[in-house]
């Protein structure tokens, strides 16, 4: 089965360090998200591309955060510099057009 | 404004009946809406979807409901099992592409 692949599973990370995160969308998919997840705000969407470019970043803190696709096979989330509420799972997603979108199995940031 | 929202963060089945997880959305101009369902430790996974010219849907087990009077979906399970326990989250799709979930809801099956 096709899927989307997220790097680390698992980040364990001090406050103040960088931290990215990487997906591999799936092949022929042109659209890919990032989400955020937290007890307390559920599923937030911090960006999303389209063919490589960004179409909507408002979701994301500016100061700290930023999402690249350097190819049509890898898309980066970067945390500079990290802090504790910072820490969630975060969700790559990819998809074509309308259709099904799907999710990868998220990494886990823990920033202490 | 752009917000889907869950009217029950908690719904509890025995197994064997029939679960109805509610949705409301607050954009109208959304054309298209997408259950999905999120077990422990992964990621959302697609159910099923339905398109605003349609009022329902059906898949295997699942019936998607959509009202686009008073902007509510439902999710509807039948013969609801133990592996079926997970959160549920509707979505919406505004501005063509962008995926906006809704808050969940918590399904738990008991014997």
């Amino acid at each position: 089965d096709a899927r989307v692949t997220q790097t680390p599973r698992d980040k364990v990370t001090e406050m103040g360090q960088e931290v990215t995160m990487r997906c591999q969308p799936i092949l022929g998919h042109n659209t890919v998200f990032w989400y955020r997840q937290t007890m307390m705000q559920g599923l937030e969407l911090l960006a999303y591309f389209r063919n490589r470019a960004p179409l909507d970043d408002s979701g994301m803190p500016k100061d700290r955060f930023s999402a690249e696709m350097p190819d049509a096979t890898l898309a980066t989330l970067k945390i500079q510099p990290s802090e504790p509420r910072d820490s969630a799972v975060y969700f790559c997603a990819s998809g074509i057009g309308q259709g099904t979108i799907t999710f990868g199995s998220g990494t886990r940031l823990t920033v202490v | 404004g752009e917000s889907v929202g869950l009217h029950l963060p908690t719904l509890s089945v025995q197994e064997g009946d029939n679960s109805i997880i509610n949705c409301a959305y607050s954009n109208s101009a959304s054309d298209y809406f997408i259950w999905y369902k999120q077990e422990s430790g992964k990621g959302p996974q697609f159910i099923i979807d339905i398109r605003s010219n349609m009022d329902k849907r059906q898949g295997q087990r699942v019936t998607v409901l959509l009202n686009k009077t008073v902007k509510h979906l439902s999710l509807q399970i039948a013969a609801t099992q133990p592996g079926d326990s997970a959160v549920y989250f509707c979505a919406e799709i505004l501005n063509t592409d962008k995926l906006i979930f809704g808050t969940g809801t918590r399904l738990q099956v008991f014997p």
